[in-house]
């Protein structure tokens, strides 16, 4: 089965630092697709970035980008120059090629502070 | 383009009672997935309709099941409501399901079901 760890429950960070979130990811799959997912008070879970496990170029949105390290089965997401909107729950998600169900861990609640 | 759609945002059942629940998916998309969220498990998948076929299943009891009518609007269904099934149960629709380049999973703002 596949499984999804995020650590560091809640992080902090101030307004207009960087902060990063870890994900590590456990899979016997070759052909696969990994998200960060933002949950704001709304609930409504809204894709942040995603990453297919082919591509060896780190994705990026904007001031979002993710560190992914295949071969330790690591994809990290950095916010840059955080906002107060980028105050959420963070989830971590995976799938893979001919599946459709999404593995999510269990979330980062990231604080900005004014 | 309308979002996904689930109603009712909030629901208080009793125990024993049963409930559903309604995810309107965005037009044209014909994959319907139902996630349930609580603070100790987490977002676990419940099941996914594509075409009105389930096409997958979760790891939960036969209590839990779901449909998908030809307009590929969805709705799930718990039986023997049980204090446990207290939870946010969100919905997310995607045009085909199958994980390709740009195919996204966009995700309803949820019902909070409260079992008392």
């Amino acid at each position: 089965a596949q499984t999804v760890t995020q650590s560091q429950p809640e992080m902090s960070v101030q307004e207009a630092e960087t902060v990063t979130l870890s994900c590590t990811y456990d899979t016997s799959e070759s052909d696969y697709y990994l998200f960060w997912y933002k949950q704001p008070p709304s609930r409504q879970m809204i894709l942040v970035i995603r990453q297919e496990a082919y591509k060896q170029q780190n994705a990026t949105e904007n001031r979002f980008s993710v560190n992914f390290q295949k071969a330790a089965k690591s994809f990290s997401l950095k916010i840059s120059d955080s906002q107060l909107g980028d105050a959420a729950m963070y989830f971590c998600a995976y799938t893979y090629y001919g599946n459709n169900r999404l593995a999510f861990g269990k979330g980062n609640q990231v604080v900005v502070i004014p | 383009k309308a979002g996904v759609t689930q109603t009712p945002r909030y629901l208080i059942k009793t125990r024993g009672q049963q409930v559903t629940l309604s995810c309107s998916p965005i037009s044209g998309h014909r994959s319907v997935s139902w996630y349930q969220q609580t603070p100790g498990q987490g977002l676990q998948f419940l099941f996914e309709y594509f075409s009105e076929t389930q096409r997958n299943k979760g790891n939960f009891p036969g209590r839990f099941s779901g449909r998908q009518f030809s307009n590929s609007r969805s709705e799930m269904n718990v039986s023997t409501l049980e204090l446990g099934d207290s939870a946010l149960y969100l919905c997310a629709s995607s045009s085909t399901g199958s994980w390709r380049e740009n195919t996204e999973a966009f995700f309803g703002q949820g019902t909070r079901l409260t079992v008392v």
